[in-house]
C-alpha cells in the first residue's frame, strides 16, 4: 500500500516557466512533508519542507503548498532552470511511521532550453 | 558533497553470497539511516541507528542486519542474497534522533547487483 504517491513519473517544462510537481498521501497522521532532489549517481539532497500547521513554505525559487483536506502537496519551481533537471522525491512522516520518512516513487523533471 | 561516504560504489555478487556495505556519516551526526531503492521505486527505509543503538526498524528482511560502531560509522550486512536484492542502497545521516523531521544527508549510494 503506497502511502505517498507521485503519479507523474516524468514532467517536461520549458526553461523560465513554472514547474509544478505533485504528491498525494493517504495517511492523515502525516504531519511533516519534505521534498528531496536527486541527480544521477548521487544521493538525494534536501530541498524544502513543510509542517502540517502551515499551508505554504517558500525558499527562493521553490515553494511548497500543502492542502491537508485533499491530502495533497505540490512543489513549485519558478523560474525553472536547466540545473533543476533531476528526480524529485516527496516524503512524509508522522507518528504512525515513528517519524521515519515514507517516500514517493519520484518524478523526473526535464527542463528544456 | 554531503559529507556522507559510502563504500563500495558498485558491488556485483552471486546469489547465496553475503556482502557488507559501509557508511561514514557527516562529522557530528549521530543518526545513521539505511535505505533501499529498487528500480523505479521510492526509497524504502530499512533501519536507523542513533549513537550506536538501534532506533527504528522499517522493512528490513531478517537476512539483513546492521550495526553502528563507536566511531559512528555503520555497516549493512546482506546475506543469502537473492536476485531481488539487487538495488541501490543509500546511507543517510542526521543530527537529531527524529529522522522524519530532521534534514537527512545522503551518501552517493552503493549499487548492488546479484547475478
Amino acid at each position: 500500500d503506497q502511502q505517498v504517491k507521485q503519479n507523474s513519473p516524468s514532467l517536461s517544462v520549458q526553461e523560465g516557466r513554472i514547474s509544478i510537481l505533485n504528491c498525494d498521501y493517504t495517511n492523515s497522521m502525516f504531519d511533516y512533508f519534505l521534498w528531496y532532489k536527486k541527480y544521477p549517481a548521487e544521493g538525494p539532497t534536501f530541498l524544502i519542507s513543510i509542517s502540517s500547521i502551515k499551508d505554504k513554505n517558500e525558499d527562493g525559487r521553490f515553494t511548497v503548498f500543502l492542502n491537508k483536506s485533499a491530502k495533497h502537496l505540490s512543489l513549485h519551481i519558478v523560474p525553472s532552470q536547466p540545473g533543476d533537471s533531476a528526480v524529485y522525491f516527496c516524503a512524509a512522516s508522522g507518528m504512525d511511521s515513528n517519524y521515519q520518512l515514507i517516500w514517493g516513487a519520484g518524478t523526473k523533471l526535464i527542463i528544456k532550453p | 558533497d554531503s559529507g556522507v561516504t559510502q563504500t563500495p560504489k558498485h558491488l556485483i555478487t552471486a546469489t547465496g553470497q553475503r556482502v557488507t556495505l559501509r557508511c561514514s556519516p557527516r562529522s557530528g551526526d549521530l543518526s545513521v539511516y539505511w535505505y533501499q531503492q529498487s528500480l523505479d521505486q521510492g526509497l524504502q527505509f530499512l533501519i536507523q541507528y542513533y549513537n550506536g543503538e538501534e532506533r527504528a526498524k522499517g522493512n528490513i528482511l531478517e537476512r539483513f542486519s546492521a550495526q553502528q560502531f563507536p566511531d559512528l560509522h555503520s555497516e549493512l550486512n546482506l546475506s543469502s542474497l537473492e536476485l531481488g536484492d539487487s538495488a541501490l542502497y543509500f546511507c543517510a545521516s542526521s543530527t537529531l534522533i527524529t529522522g522524519g523531521t530532521d534534514t537527512q544527508y545522503f551518501g552517493p549510494g552503493t549499487r548492488l547487483t546479484v547475478l
